[in-house]
């Protein structure tokens, strides 16, 4: 199966400021990553396909990158409604996988 | 607008079964693949079951391999997941969840629906 390390698992940071959350697979997935957004109480939704596509009605405040095993989603001039769990997950080979996830707060 | 409606969650002891239901709207249901995926409380989420769009092929985690099934109508436009020999870490919020039309990422999800399994 391949893993997928997501990090950090927390993070605090202030309004207008630039967050970076990281996901590392243990193969190389070919770009075959999507991230994805829980806020408290809600189900996920989709926020990037393909590892840098921007999914419909996404702000474009969030992008993703990256390649081979290592990838990333930014969010620029961070919002209050930003606050969430982010989840990356491979879906290049079954069974899919998520990373952990990383739990956005305000500071 | 893409709706997804689960049902059947609930309570229900280890070693029985349960069926859960996902109706969907908004869309042609069967030109898309569908899949279940779940959240144990206060944890991250598991891919549990894909489905083509036809029905033809299945794929499904190890940790639900052989208990359960999914399966879809659609002529009904409804996805389900058969959970047999249920056992307490199967505990979740289970989300029923379309996939891309030609890929496999999971473009919208459904509100969920808690299983507790629980004596």
């Amino acid at each position: 199966d391949i893993q997928m390390t997501q990090s950090p698992a927390s993070l605090s940071a202030s309004l207008g400021e630039t967050v970076t959350i990281e996901c590392r697979a243990s193969e190389d997935i070919y770009n075959g990553l999507a991230w994805y957004q829980q806020k408290p109480g809600k189900s996920p939704q989709l926020l990037i396909y393909n590892a840098n596509s921007l999914h419909t009605g996404v702000p474009s405040r969030f992008s993703g990158s990256g390649s081979g095993t290592q990838y990333s989603l930014k969010i620029n001039s961070l919002q209050s409604e930003d606050v969430a769990s982010y989840f990356c997950q491979q879906y290049y080979d079954y069974p899919y996988t998520f990373g952990a996830g990383t739990k956005l707060e305000l500071k | 607008e893409v709706q997804l409606v689960e049902s059947g969650g609930g309570l229900v002891q280890p070693g029985r079964s349960l069926k859960l239901s996902c109706a969907a709207s908004g869309f042609t249901f069967s030109d898309y693949n569908m899949a279940w995926v779940r959240q144990a409380p206060t944890k991250g989420l598991e891919w549990v079951a894909s489905i083509s769009y036809g029905g033809s092929n299945t794929h499904y985690g190890d940790s639900v391999k052989g208990r359960f099934t999914i399966s879809r109508d659609n002529a009904k436009s409804t996805l389900y997941l058969q959970m047999d020999s249920l056992r307490s870490e199967d505990t979740a919020t289970y989300y029923c969840a379309r996939l891309a039309r030609v890929s496999y990422w999971f473009a919208y999800w459904g509100q969920g629906t808690l299983v507790t399994v629980s004596s």
